[in-house]
């Protein structure tokens, strides 16, 4: 089974903090993507990677960047936290084969920006 | 421009009941069409695809989904619902012309089953 692991579940930090999302999958896939999910408006896409040191722009990038150094991890980082970047983050991944298949996701990360 | 629209934020039903969920899509051509399934603090988990072929869909946990493309519906489906199917679902489609992009994910509908 895939596993995409996001490294913490809950998440406390103050405004005008830089924050790291870490998010690692172990089927090297080359698809990664960030989102973040709010109540009744669904899911975000923020940014997403095809490759190592790729990224592209989603729906909502900005405050937000993102790092690919390695195949297997994604990160989000929020360059100066404000209240309300306060949400739950979803990182997924998916193989490159057409389209076809499902992207895979972790358990989210829900941060608290005070 | 690829879009998908669940019109019904929360449906009821009672358990041992059928249970529809619905969803519409709209792409230039023929859809890659998902569902998930969303429980409280968890991430969203993969139930059932539509890819081509048979338009009856069997997925995870009894859940199917129909395709109907003159309707521009994947509307999921279970014959009898479980007190444990309530969560929150999400479909989601990809336009197979547009490449490898990111899936567009519909706003979600809250189901709950009641005992």
């Amino acid at each position: 089974d895939v596993k995409v692991t996001q490294s913490s579940r809950y998440l406390v930090k103050r405004t005008g903090e830089k924050v790291f999302l870490e998010c690692v999958q172990d089927m090297d896939h080359e698809n990664m993507f960030w989102y973040r999910q709010d109540p009744g408006l669904g899911l975000r896409l923020i940014y997403f990677s095809y490759d190592v040191k790729m990224k592209e722009k989603g729906d909502i990038p900005e405050g937000y960047s993102v790092s690919r150094e390695k195949k297997e991890r994604f990160s989000l980082i929020l360059e100066s936290a404000s209240t309300n970047q306060t949400s739950m983050y979803l990182c997924a991944s998916s193989p490159p084969t057409g389209g076809n298949q499902p992207q895979h996701f972790g358990d989210g990360t829900r941060l608290s920006i005070l | 421009a690829q879009s998908v629209a669940q019109p019904e934020d929360q449906v009821n039903v009672a358990e041992g009941n059928p249970l529809t969920v619905k969803c519409t899509y709209s792409v230039s051509g023929n859809p890659y069409l998902f569902w998930y399934v969303q429980y409280p603090n968890r991430g969203l988990q993969f139930l059932l695809k539509y890819i081509t072929g048979d338009n009856l869909v069997k997925g995870s946990y009894g859940f199917e989904a129909e395709f109907n493309k003159s309707q521009t519906s994947f509307h999921l489906k279970k014959p009898s619902a479980l007190v444990s199917d309530s969560a929150l679902y999400f479909c989601a489609v990809r336009d197979p012309y547009s490449g490898n992009t990111p899936l567009v994910f519909g706003k979600g509908t809250r189901l709950s089953v009641i005992a």
